[in-house]
Order: C-alpha cells, then structure tokens, then sequence
C-alpha cells in the first residue's frame, strides 16, 4: 500500500529565511506527486505537481520541488519565504495514471512564519 | 470558471438524524472523490467514482454512501451520523491520468 510522510509537524520560519519541507513516500513504482497548501479555513490549492520527466518541478507562489527516487523523496523548497506562506502543506502520491482512487495523503505540515 | 462546489459549506445536526452533502463539478471530470480531513490525520479518502454508475469504497467508507447517477454531481450521504463523524469534507474531481481540483470543503458538525 502506498504511504507519504512527513516528518515535521510544525516549522517556525522567520520571514525571508528559505524554507523546505520534507517528504518521503512509499511506492511500488514512480508515482505522481503533489504538493497541495491550505490556508485557514480555506480548501487545498495545488502547488505543484511530479508526473514525470525533469526532477525539478516548478509551482506557484515560487515554491518548487525535487524528485529523489533513491531517496523516495519529494521535498518542497521556497527560496525566501513571505508571511503570507503560513499554512498547512500537504504531500499526497498517487498512482501513475491518476486513478480514480484518488491520492494519498501525509499528515501535514504546519508552517508558521515569523516576523 | 472551473470550479467543484458543495453544500452545504457549515452544518450542525443531530446523532441519528440523515443528511446529504452535494458535490458538484463543472469540468466534466471522469473522476470524483471525497475526502474527510482530521487533524493530525491529514485527508483520508472516503469513496471514489470512475464514472457514472460506478463507485468504490476509500480507506474509511463505514458510515457513509455515495451514488453517482450523473457525470458532474456526486453526493455523499450519511443515514444516520454519529458525533465521530465530525469532521472537514472535501469532494474532488479529476481527469485520468491528472491533478486533483478540490472543493471548498463542509464542516460538519454531529452533536
């Protein structure tokens, strides 16, 4: 069965600091992979997504991401980060394809910006 | 505007009394699901849909049922919710083979 984590709960970021947020996931193939941000009380807005091809992945709002398959890994990376950047961020992975049994989700990560 | 809608956004009910949450997409997508999010749990599919016609159950289907009689409307319901169904609700839809687009989300409270 396929599984995502990630590691940290909670990150504190002062404003302007660079930022990345781990992920690893666990998958009997290649899968797809995204990265989703929820701001309060708001729904899940993509930030970028992996199908294939280069490893380095661009997004909105600067953020990008790099696929690591020896390392089963996709960590999201933002080079200065803004106070608006505070959120929950969510890893998911997917099979390839995108079937209809949908995605699977880490647990998230809650960034907290400082001033 | 491409968009997943549901209603309704809030709601507070009663143990045992049925309820149903629409869903609706505009994109024409093959694929829907839902999704309810807890925290420290992130998002857990509940049921998904190819098609119409066909649905299958998530990783946490029991309580809830779902029915896909049209391509872009998939309604979850619950016959008779308990208070551990409280909880943050998201439906979805999406192409084969591509991104999810998600919907707003519904607070549901059971007391």
């Amino acid at each position: 069965a396929q599984s995502v984590t990630q590691p940290d709960i909670h990150i504190t970021v002062s404003e302007g600091a660079s930022l990345e947020l781990r992920c690893n996931y666990s998958y009997g193939a290649t899968p797809y992979l995204f990265w989703y941000v929820q701001s309060p009380g708001q729904g899940l807005q993509l930030l970028l997504k992996y199908f294939s091809g280069d490893t380095l992945v661009q997004g909105i709002k600067g953020f990008e991401a790099e696929f690591k398959r020896s390392q089963s890994s996709f960590n999201l990376r933002k080079p200065s980060v803004h106070w608006s950047d505070a959120a929950e961020y969510f890893c998911a992975v997917g099979a390839p394809g995108g079937g209809a049994d949908g995605l699977t989700f880490g647990k998230g990560t809650h960034l907290i910006i400082q001033p | 505007e491409a968009q997943v809608t549901q209603n309704p956004r809030y709601l507070i009910t009663v143990t045992g009394k049925k309820l149903t949450v629409t869903c609706s997409q505009n994109m024409n997508h093959e694929y829907m699901s839902w999704y309810r999010q807890d925290p420290g749990l992130g998002l857990r599919q509940i049921y998904y849909s190819m098609n119409v016609e066909v649905t299958d159950k998530g990783d946490v289907p029991e309580g809830y049922k779902v029915s896909r009689k049209e391509k872009r409307n998939f309604p979850l319901i619950l016959e008779s919710p308990s208070p551990n169904q409280t909880s943050l609700y998201f439906c979805a839809s999406s192409r084969p083979g591509d991104e999810q687009f998600f919907g707003p989300g519904t607070r549901l409270t059971v007391l």
